[in-house]
């Protein structure tokens, strides 16, 4: 059975913290991607990777960074969370064919 | 313009009627569509996927691709209430190199009784 896995479900965080969202596929996948979505705006795309220490913007990179050290695992990095990064981030991996996704982040920053 | 345009819906049918979703996308290089269903509080669900113009059925789900008219479509017949949802369009291409996947802002399903 396919995973994707985010660290967290839920998360509160303050203003100016740096925040760290962690996923974990076990399906050897290249490609990784960050959405946050938002009421009424869909998934928009914030970074994708498509190889172990690459990565690509997306169409919302501002405010935000990301990591992948390994295969298996893709960070996303909030510099210094800021209010209107509160949202629902969702993380997914893709070989040649369909993405999966992993159960969803709700971060609210206060 | 948007690089995958869904309307947001929402989009209400009686039980027993085809829905018919629809979506156009602007990269002429895209090889690669799928729709995905997406419940309230839960993640994205893949419901098909298709490359070919031309139509693909699936049980009670047929995906329509027209890449002339950059147009992919998904049909629903025999609509349950249980096909409520957000349905969302997603396009994928290789541009330099990688996979980008691009979603629309997704179409809201309500089937009434």
């Amino acid at each position: 059975d396919v995973k994707v896995t985010q660290s967290s479900r839920y998360l509160v965080k303050r203003t100016g913290e740096k925040v760290f969202l962690e996923c974990v596929q076990d399906m050897d996948h290249e490609n990784m991607f960050w959405y946050r979505q938002d009421p009424g705006l869909g998934l928009r795309l914030i970074y994708f990777s498509y190889d172990v220490k690459m990565k690509e913007k997306g169409d919302i990179p501002e405010g935000y960074s990301v990591s992948r050290e390994k295969k298996e695992r893709f960070s996303l990095i909030l510099e210094s969370a800021s209010t209107n990064q509160t949202s629902m981030y969702l993380c997914a991996s893709s070989g040649t064919t369909e993405a999966f996704f992993g159960q969803g982040t709700r971060l609210t920053v206060v | 313009q948007k690089e995958v345009e869904q309307n947001s819906g929402p989009l209400s049918v009686p039980e027993g009627a085809i829905a018919s979703l629809n979506c156009t996308y602007s990269d002429r290089g895209s090889q690669s569509f799928f729709w995905y269903r997406q419940y309230s509080g839960k993640s994205p669900e893949l419901i098909m996927f298709i490359y070919s113009n031309g139509d693909k059925e699936d049980g009670r789900f047929t995906a329509q691709l027209n890449k002339a008219s950059q147009y992919v479509s998904l049909l629903i017949r025999d609509s349950q209430p249980s096909d409520s949802a957000t349905y969302l369009c997603a396009v994928s291409g290789f541009s330099g190199g990688y996979n980008k996947l691009i979603f629309g802002a997704g179409t809201r399903l309500a089937v009434h009784p």
